[in-house]
């Protein structure tokens, strides 16, 4: 079955520093992969998905993603991080083919809190 | 303004209660989707559904109900049967289909008296 590894439960950066948030998938097909981000107490926002269309993905807030085949991966970065940032962040999949009216359900990680420091 | 509807935000349950969640669309969305997010678990689906008057069970159904009379509307029931029902619930919606994206409601806490 399909799953989803979120690298790292909690990740604290300073103001202005690099984000990096890890995401790695186990399908042997890449996956539809998205990221989300929800603030407290909030529902989830998507952030940016993989289509196959172009391997970095731009997305809101000055995220981008790398789709990385070779590693299975899909990393989350932003070059500046900013105190509106603190968040927790979730990466999902979902397959290219789904069976029983399962398609187009997610996969989500366990999340990433993002502490930023001013 | 086109979104999806949660109700109530906060809800208490009674030890024997059942509860009920109220989701309502208004995206013209076919599929439909319950989660229950705990601390450090991520989002498990509980049931979903692609068409009205359709659903599945996902991957912690046991305790919970659904119907999915109107399109726009996918209520969630905790019956007495749930345990531990203490979590934040999200419903979300769809085009439907692989790759479809995902839009989420404001979430639903809930607790236990």
């Amino acid at each position: 079955a399909q799953s989803v590894t979120q690298l790292g439960s909690h990740v604290s950066v300073s103001e202005g520093a690099l984000v990096l948030l890890r995401c790695n998938y186990s399908s042997s097909v890449p996956p539809y992969l998205f990221w989300y981000v929800q603030y407290p107490n909030q529902g989830l926002q998507l952030l940016l998905k993989y289509t196959s269309a172009a391997t970095l993905v731009k997305g809101i807030n000055g995220f981008e993603a790398e789709f990385k085949k070779s590693e299975t991966s899909f990393h989350l970065t932003k070059p500046s991080a900013h105190m509106s940032d603190a968040a927790e962040y979730f990466c999902a999949v979902s397959d290219r083919v789904g069976y029983g009216g399962s398609q187009g359900n997610l996969i989500f990680g366990k999340g990433t809190k993002l502490s930023v420091k001013p | 303004d086109g979104g999806i509807t949660q109700s109530p935000k906060y809800l208490f349950r009674k030890e024997g209660q059942n509860v009920t969640l109220s989701c309502e669309q208004n995206l013209n969305h076919d599929a439909m989707y319950w989660y229950r997010q705990d601390p450090g678990q991520g989002l498990r689906l509980i049931y979903y559904s692609q068409i009205v008057n359709d659903f599945q069970k996902g991957d912690i159904a046991e305790g919970y109900s659904v119907s999915r009379e109107k399109k726009e509307s996918f209520p969630l029931t905790v019956t007495s049967a749930q345990k531990n029902p203490t979590a934040f619930y999200l419903c979300a919606s769809s085009i439907g289909g692989s790759g479809s994206i995902q839009y989420f409601g404001a979430g639903t806490r809930l607790s236990v008296l």
